[in-house]
C-alpha cells in the first residue's frame, strides 16, 4: 500500500533561512507527487507538482522539489524563506489507484 | 470563477446520528474526491466520483457512502456516527483527463471543509 512520510513536524527558522521539508514515499509502481501548502486559516492549495521529465521542479512563491526515484524522496526547499511562508506543508503521492496518500504534514513556523 | 465549495462549514452531531456533507466542484470540474482530516493528521484518502459512480475508495467503512449528481456536485454521507468521526471533510474536485495512470495526472483543488463534531 501506498504511504507517504514527513520526518519534520514542527520546523522553526527564523527570515532568510533556507528551507528543507523532507519527504519519502513508498509505492511499488510509478507514481506523481505533489506538495501542498495551507496556509493559516485557509484552505489546501497546490504549491508544486511532479508528473514526469525533470525531477527537479518549480512551483509558487519560490518553491522547488526534487524527485530523486532512487531514494523514493521528494524533499521540498526554499533558499530563503519569509515570514509569509508560515504554515503547514504536505507531501502527498499518486499513483494507478488514484487515491492520492498525504503525508501528516511538516508546521513551518517562520520568525520576524 | 467559483472555486470548491462545501457547505455546512461547521456541523456538530452525537453519536448514532447520520450526516450530510455537500460539495459543488469547480466550474468546469468532474470529479469529486473526499477526504477525513483528524486533527494532526494529513488528510485520508475516503473515496472518489467521476460520472456518478465511486471510482476508487480508501480504507473506510460502509458507513461512509456518497453521491454525485449529473451537476457534478456530490454529497457525503456518514451512519451511526462514533466520536472518532470528529474531523474536518475536505472535498476536492478535478479534472479527469484520462483513465490509469493518466487519471492521477489531473490536479485536485481543494475546498475548506467541513468541521464535524461528535459528541
Amino acid at each position: 500500500a501506498q504511504s507517504v512520510s514527513q520526518h519534520n513536524h514542527h520546523v522553526i527558522l527564523s527570515e532568510a533561512a533556507s528551507l528543507e521539508l523532507g519527504c519519502n514515499y513508498s509505492y511499488g509502481g510509478t507514481v506523481n507527487l505533489f506538495w501542498y501548502v495551507q496556509y493559516p486559516g485557509q484552505h489546501l492549495q497546490l504549491l508544486l507538482k511532479y508528473f514526469s521529465g525533470d525531477p527537479l521542479v518549480k512551483g509558487i512563491k519560490g518553491f522547488e522539489a526534487e524527485f530523486i526515484k532512487s531514494k523514493f524522496s521528494f524533499n521540498l526547499r526554499k533558499p530563503s524563506v519569509q515570514w509569509s511562508d508560515t504554515a503547514e506543508y504536505f507531501c502527498a503521492v499518486n499513483g494507478n489507484n488514484n487515491d492520492m496518500r498525504f503525508g501528516a504534514g511538516t508546521r513551518l513556523t517562520v520568525k520576524p | 470563477d467559483a472555486g470548491v465549495t462545501q457547505s455546512p462549514t461547521h456541523l456538530i452531531k452525537t453519536r448514532g446520528q447520520q450526516v450530510t456533507l455537500r460539495c459543488s466542484p469547480k466550474s468546469g470540474h468532474d470529479t469529486v474526491s473526499w477526504y477525513q482530516q483528524a486533527l494532526g493528521q494529513g488528510p485520508q484518502f475516503i473515496f472518489q466520483y467521476y460520472e456518478e459512480e465511486e471510482r476508487q475508495r480508501g480504507n473506510f467503512p460502509d458507513r461512509f457512502s456518497g453521491h454525485q449528481f449529473p451537476n457534478y456536485s456530490s454529497e457525503l454521507n456518514v451512519n451511526a456516527l462514533l466520536l472518532g468521526d470528529s474531523a474536518l471533510y475536505l472535498c476536492a474536485s478535478s479534472l479527469v483527463t484520462g483513465t490509469g495512470l493518466r487519471l492521477a495526472k489531473n490536479i485536485q483543488y481543494f475546498g475548506a471543509g467541513t468541521r464535524l463534531s461528535v459528541l
